[in-house]
């Protein structure tokens, strides 16, 4: 069981704009930043958006982040084929004194 | 450009020792934490802990504190992650990842090891 809760699955087709929710709680995300990762089995996750809603250079705009209270969400518009991945969402947890992560979401492009 | 190279695929019997490594290049190896992931075969993240190889200050998640030790050699920019002892439910994908000091996520990984542990 993770700490923070993502929908298993979710889908879209191209073009199409999808969103995908990340709950914690005041420990995590109520008190700290989310990052989100997009991860191909086999490969090293790439963060995608840092600080809530910051892209790193080289994240297509497409990709954007928000956060609320202790929910946050990853939206991603004009979606592409090659979006098709599992997204996992993460922040710090302070009893912890480590990061957590949600359970990951896997997206299907349609 | 920061990297994080891993060493390779493991194949273990239960009893025997194990340690893995990670190289980072392309940054100050020893300004920035390094730590490790645990993803079980088809299940989430989960982290195990992390080091600073600047003082060499460690931290565990109390679900691998005894389980594991990570260490670092900063004169040669290698983190590491070793078990005296392996369990076949230690078998997964072990990743790397940096983050910068403070209250702050990963923001570079590796692209993982492969433990498998059978009899």
């Amino acid at each position: 069981q993770s700490v923070l809760t993502q929908p298993p699955s979710a889908s879209g087709t191209p073009g199409q704009r999808v969103t995908i929710s990340c709950s914690g709680s005041s420990s995590n995300i109520g008190s700290n930043y989310v990052y989100w990762y997009q991860h191909l089995p086999g490969t090293a996750p790439k963060l995608l958006i840092y600080r809530n809603n910051q892209r790193p250079s080289g994240v297509p705009d497409r990709f954007s982040g928000s956060e609320s209270g202790t929910s946050a969400s990853l939206a991603i518009s004009g979606l592409r084929s090659e979006d098709e991945a599992d997204y996992y969402c993460s922040a710090w947890h302070d009893s912890l004194s480590g990061p957590v992560f949600g359970g990951g979401t896997k997206l299907t492009v349609l | 450009e920061v990297q994080l190279v891993q060493s390779g695929a493991e194949v273990k019997k239960p009893g025997e020792s194990l340690k893995i490594s990670c190289e980072g290049s392309g940054y100050t190896f020893s300004t920035y934490w390094i730590g490790w992931v645990r993803q079980k075969p088809g299940k989430g993240l989960e982290w195990m802990g992390s080091t600073y190889p600047g003082d060499f200050d460690t931290r565990y998640s109390p679900s691998f504190e005894g389980q594991v030790t990570i260490s670092a050699e900063k004169s040669i920019n290698m983190a590491y992650l070793q078990w005296s002892s392996l369990k076949a439910s230690d078998t997964a994908m072990y990743y790397c990842a940096r983050r910068e000091s403070g209250n702050y996520p990963f923001d570079h990984w590796g692209e993982g090891t492969l433990v498998t542990v059978s009899s």
